[in-house]
């Protein structure tokens, strides 16, 4: 059961162009998003998160929206960079101390 | 950010044997230590989570007799993983959380581990 999903394993976007990566989640008892980098061989690094009180947040080139109703969230990066290619992934907690559920990734890649 | 430390980044051991892996928050106390697996191509899967000075919380399916968990100190936890098999082949990735840092976890870079 996949509580959290990326549905595209994939993503190329031309430098420059904006990026939108995409998650869905089923459980209603999360409360706390966020997204993740990773490279191959590499732990994730944390980019930004936002909580169930918010619908946006931002942090330089990334902004992520949380639409609570539709239990979707989604990551913008504008303008996308080439160093931005590596793999995406959201997660969820049901607070901000809990134990993550990462989705299966989105990999981007930002051409030049 | 915070950093945590994860070593080693990749051990190739025999069946058999058991190999530890150490994770270790450099400069804060990790009130709780998550351990994950990573498969090629896939998602994280949560091991287990551990608590300084109690029991780790194993997820379903995770043997725990197979992987030991300690988290002796607020800023090192250790997976042991015993009687390796060539099934246990994988990317492991440890990640620690403090109360006083907000909700993000941050993670170690990962250790390949290859039984042959």
């Amino acid at each position: 059961d996949q509580q959290v999903k990326q549905n595209s394993p994939s993503l190329s976007v031309q430098e420059g162009r904006i990026s939108i990566l995409n998650c869905d989640y089923t459980n209603s008892m999360f409360d706390y998003f966020l997204w993740y980098k990773k490279y191959p061989a590499e732990g994730p690094t944390f980019l930004i998160s936002i909580s169930s009180i918010k619908d946006k947040n931002e942090d330089g080139r990334f902004t992520v929206f949380l639409n609570k109703s539709a239990k979707h969230l989604s990551l913008h990066i504008v303008p996308s960079q080439p160093g931005d290619s590596a793999v995406y992934f959201c997660a969820a907690s049901p607070t901000g101390f809990q134990k993550l559920v990462f989705g299966t990734g989105t990999r981007l890649l930002v051409s030049p | 950010g915070a950093v945590v430390s994860q070593h080693p980044s990749w051990v190739i051991c025999k069946s058999g044997t058991s190999v530890k892996i150490e994770c270790r928050s450099l400069d804060f106390q990790a009130t709780t230590m998550f351990w994950y697996r990573q498969f090629p191509k896939q998602s994280l899967m949560l091991m287990a989570t551990s608590n300084e000075g109690s029991k780790a919380t194993y997820e379903q399916g995770v043997e725990k007799d197979k992987f030991l968990i300690n988290h002796a100190s607020l800023t090192l936890s250790t997976l042991t993983v015993t009687s390796a098999h060539p099934e246990d082949s994988s990317f492991y990735i440890c990640s620690a959380l403090s109360t006083l840092l907000g909700g993000e976890a941050f993670f170690g870079q990962g250790t390949r581990l290859t039984v042959v």
